[in-house]
């Protein structure tokens, strides 16, 4: 089993609908949580850390359930630049923090 | 501006010739990593930089080598290079003991002819 798992996609959706990630992590020791987006053939880009009690910027939500082990990022309004692949992004606690990363979900929005 | 900054952006090198990509940072961050990314692929780490301990993955092949002479820059030396070692190269940083995450370079891309 993979240590964060993703569902692939891609998710195409209309713009101006509403689309959700989850996704899961088996390492109870895990500490930090990120959602990443990257851009076809571009490096990843920190798009939202991800608190215990949920956050919002904009458009944007992410929620953590530790007790599940997963987190959410939900995404409103979607508009056409919102197209990309979102990482899931979870710091390990340990020796050395180690950050593993999720396969990615790809969101494909059309008009 | 550029906060990690790798070079090149493209790289094309032929078949066993061996190939040295760079990064370097502005951050002061103390910890430095390796990233190879294939396509739909989430990015495989090779190795990490604790300061100037080297930490290297159990998987990372052979052919993989890395330099870290200072804080600001770090080295992937790829000794001989082989098809299958076509991709995306990212360069990372992080300051351990903090939640903060990763600031990543816009990436390196190997081609091999």
């Amino acid at each position: 089993r993979k240590e964060v798992e993703q569902d692939p996609g891609p998710f195409n959706v209309p713009e101006g609908a509403t689309v959700a990630f989850n996704c899961t992590y088996s390492n109870s020791a895990s500490q930090s949580f990120f959602w990443y987006r990257q851009d076809c053939r571009k490096e990843p880009k920190l798009l939202m850390s991800v608190y215990s009690s949920g956050n919002e910027d904009g458009r944007f939500t992410a929620q953590l359930n530790r007790a599940s082990q997963y987190i959410s990022l939900l995404i409103r309004d979607s508009k056409l630049s919102d197209s990309a692949t979102y990482l899931c992004v979870v710091i390990v606690s340990g020796g050395y923090n180690k950050l593993i990363f999720g396969a990615g979900t790809r969101l494909a929005v059309h008009p | 501006d550029a906060m990690v900054i790798q070079n090149p952006r493209y790289q094309v090198t032929q078949f066993g010739k061996p190939v040295t990509l760079s990064c370097s940072q502005t951050l002061n961050h103390n910890v430095m990593y390796w990233y190879q990314q294939k396509s739909s692929q989430a990015p495989k780490l090779l190795f990490h930089y604790y300061d100037k301990d080297f930490n290297n993955e159990a998987d990372t092949p052979d052919n993989f080598q890395s330099r870290r002479p200072n804080t600001s820059f770090c080295f992937l030396d790829i000794r001989s290079p082989g098809l299958g070692d076509a991709a995306m190269y990212l360069c990372a940083t992080r300051q351990e003991l903090s939640s903060q995450p990763q600031h990543f370079g816009d990436g390196t891309r190997l081609s091999i002819l």
